[in-house]
């Protein structure tokens, strides 16, 4: 199956801090998403991106597909964007990184 | 549209007990997926069904494991003989086709 990598595994910022997360991926795809999981376990969907770049609000992703990398920016942080951001990637099954755990500072 | 749901949220076995959780997916998906987390992990795939028809199943569903989707819509996902390492966090998705997933709240197992 495929292989997903998240890179870093930790983060730690000032709020106000703009951060890059990074998902690497081993195979062709037709489908890679952004989630964050929440203190209770619900992974709340960022963005759907097998290819290109979206944004949404201070949040933006871009997928290179034939080099098998995502990027998730998040501009101006916020003590609410804290927890664990999941990349995952599928051709049918779909396989998650380990998660970046990132947090905000006051 | 009322998202995909999962019931029970949280549930407490002793060991060697069966369980079942179950999923409803979002009206129009047509696939449906299990996944397990424990604690610190992502996700692990277990098994995606489309429509009725279970099409793969990862080898981390042991014999113990049993899932179906027998008409297409909710789906059940039962453990026979919990074991203390079953205890975990089982997420179910659905999606049409292979586009965007979107994720239950999850039923939390604690096996004691």
């Amino acid at each position: 199956g495929i292989q997903v990598e998240q890179s870093p595994p930790d983060l730690i910022l000032q709020e106000g801090a703009n951060s890059t997360l990074r998902c690497n991926f081993s195979d062709s795809v037709n489908n890679l998403q952004w989630f964050h999981q929440n203190p209770w376990g619900q992974l709340i969907n960022l963005f759907y991106i097998p290819s290109g770049t979206k944004q949404n609000g201070r949040l933006s992703a871009t997928t290179v597909a034939t080099e098998r990398y995502s990027l998730l920016y998040i501009s101006s942080s916020q003590t609410t964007d804290s927890g664990v951001y999941f990349c995952a990637a599928s051709y049918n099954d779909m396989r998650f990184g380990a998660g970046t755990r990132l947090t905000v500072k006051p | 549209d009322t998202g995909v749901s999962q019931d029970p949220r949280h549930k407490i076995t002793k060991r060697g007990q069966n369980v079942t959780f179950r999923c409803d997916p979002i009206s129009e998906h047509n696939r449906l997926y299990w996944y397990r987390q424990t604690l610190g992990q992502g996700p692990e795939f277990l098994t995606y069904f489309q429509n009725e028809a279970q099409l793969e199943k990862s080898r981390l569903l042991s014999d113990r494991f049993s899932a179906e989707r027998p008409k297409g819509s909710f789906s059940t996902l039962e453990i026979q003989r919990t074991e203390q390492g079953d205890s975990a966090m089982y997420l179910c998705a659905s999606s049409f086709t292979h586009y965007e997933q979107y994720f239950g709240p999850g039923t939390r197992l604690t096996v004691t």
